[in-house]
């Protein structure tokens, strides 16, 4: 079971240019969600997604889309990266049941550096 | 809006001490709450979570009990071990909005 997998685990950007992580699950989960982790602040929801073609602003969206054509993949494209945008981001995966017990699993997360 | 409380740290212990680290919440609903721990250099694992009020979580020693009077969702472990040096995140899911609201992390370091 590969679980939730971030490609890639490193990334140097130039500020201005674009890119997209990437993230799959093979658990067919229904939820979805991208969160950036800063020194001392937590983890901050960037979107979130309920379902395949759903999604939906988090805390810090600025700067950030996603799409979400299947159950499986939620990538996270950087418009025009910015120095504000370098961070560790996590993608993560959750299932539904009745009554609210949900299970999210996290990636192994990408280091960004925007120079 | 949601949000989640935690004490600031970093957390000193000696091997086989008590700890707990503090959590408050404030939320519009009735939410989920969980605890996440960070080993170094890794990315964040489900520790214990509870889906309503006096509901008790627990895992690997650690407890944690979701009490609405107080708001509170605090971690407990009655004796720690040097491997327990992590960074410990208290979150919630509320029953509108399917993703996580986490507090800003708690390290703990445990000395031998």
């Amino acid at each position: 079971n590969a679980g939730v997998t971030q490609t890639p685990k490193f990334q140097v950007l130039k500020t201005g240019q674009s890119m997209t992580l990437q993230c799959a699950q093979d658990m067919n989960h229904e939820y979805m969600s991208w969160y950036r982790q800063d020194p001392g602040m937590g983890l901050r929801l960037i979107h979130y997604s309920v379902g395949a073609g759903i999604t939906d602003q988090g805390e810090v969206p600025n700067g950030y889309n996603v799409s979400r054509s299947t159950t499986e993949d939620f990538p996270l494209r950087l418009l025009s990266a910015a120095p504000s945008q370098t961070s560790v981001y996590f993608c993560a995966s959750s299932y539904v049941r009745t009554g609210g017990s949900y299970g999210y699993t996290f990636g192994s997360g990408t280091r960004l550096t925007v120079v | 809006g949601d949000s989640v409380t935690q004490m600031e740290g970093p957390v000193t212990l000696s091997e086989e001490a008590f700890l707990t680290i503090n959590c408050t919440y404030t939320a519009t609903g009735y939410p989920s709450l969980f605890w996440y721990v960070q080993y170094p250099g890794e990315g964040l694992q489900l520790l214990l979570k509870a889906t309503k009020a006096d509901d008790k979580g627990s895992n690997k020693g650690f407890e944690a009990t979701y009490r609405k009077e107080t708001t509170s969702f605090h971690l407990e472990k009655g004796s720690v071990q040097v491997s327990d040096s992590a960074v410990y995140f208290c979150a919630l899911m509320d029953t509108g909005r399917r993703a996580l609201t986490f507090g800003s992390g708690t390290r703990l370091q445990v000395q031998p």
